[in-house]
């Protein structure tokens, strides 16, 4: 029963444009979420997150949307480029009180290719 | 600053056998967490370690999967006796305690292959 889902195992973008990556997640106990970015041979490597409070985070040319009615979240690449191809992973988790989040619960992965 | 940092990156061992891998976090990480990726699935989570305390072990397959964290510093997982499905990329992340929300830093992980 995955708790995080990634529906496209893989997308291709052309360089300059738009890379839209999606996620859907079932536990509305669910309050942080975050992208990470793998490449081959690497560990996850945290990308941009969000909390539940907000519904959108930037950071440069990443943005993260967050729509709690839904339960989806979208990580938003612009412009792509070459360098960005990798594995991208959805992750969640839930706040405890003293002791801090819930370990992480990942999608499967994305893998983003941009084509130059 | 160095990273969390695992060793070794890969190993091939028979089936029946042993293997430990260890895990240096990040120095000042109290939270050690243990991952693992099967065949390109999704990332699963192990077991979490605050300190050199286990708070959440709910993900360890079975009781041939061994984890210490030996004075709140580096931790092991140890695999004893190894089967076929035990394959997969074993990351270990670390993160801070204090703060809600803190971002888990991973380590390279280390591919292990039963044959």
């Amino acid at each position: 029963d995955q708790q995080v889902k990634q529906n496209s195992p893989s997308l291709s973008v052309q360089e300059g444009r738009i890379s839209i990556l999606n996620c859907d997640y079932t536990n509305s106990m669910f309050d942080y979420f975050l992208w990470y970015k793998k490449y081959p041979a690497e560990g996850p490597t945290f990308l941009i997150s969000i909390s539940s409070i907000k519904d959108k985070n930037e950071d440069g040319r990443f943005t993260v949307f967050l729509n709690k009615s839904a339960k989806h979240l979208s990580l938003h690449i612009v412009p792509s480029q070459p360098g960005d191809s990798a594995v991208y992973f959805c992750a969640a988790s839930h706040s405890r009180p003293i002791s801090g989040n819930t370990p992480l619960v990942f999608g499967k992965g994305t893998r983003l290719s941009v084509i130059a | 600053e160095a990273g969390v940092t695992q060793f070794p990156s890969h190993s091939v061992i028979e089936k029946g056998q042993t293997v430990t891998l260890r895990c240096d976090p990040i120095s000042g990480h109290d939270n050690l967490y243990w991952y693992r990726r099967v065949m390109g699935k999704e990332i699963k989570f192990l077991l979490h370690f605050v300190k050199e305390s286990k708070q959440d072990e709910s993900g360890m397959p079975n009781n041939r999967f061994l984890a210490e964290r030996t004075g709140g510093t580096y931790s092991t997982l140890k695999v004893q006796p190894a089967e076929l499905e035990d394959s997969g990329v074993y990351f270990c992340a670390s993160s801070q305690v204090e703060g809600v929300n803190t971002e888990a830093f991973f380590g390279q992980g280390t591919r292990l292959t039963v044959v």
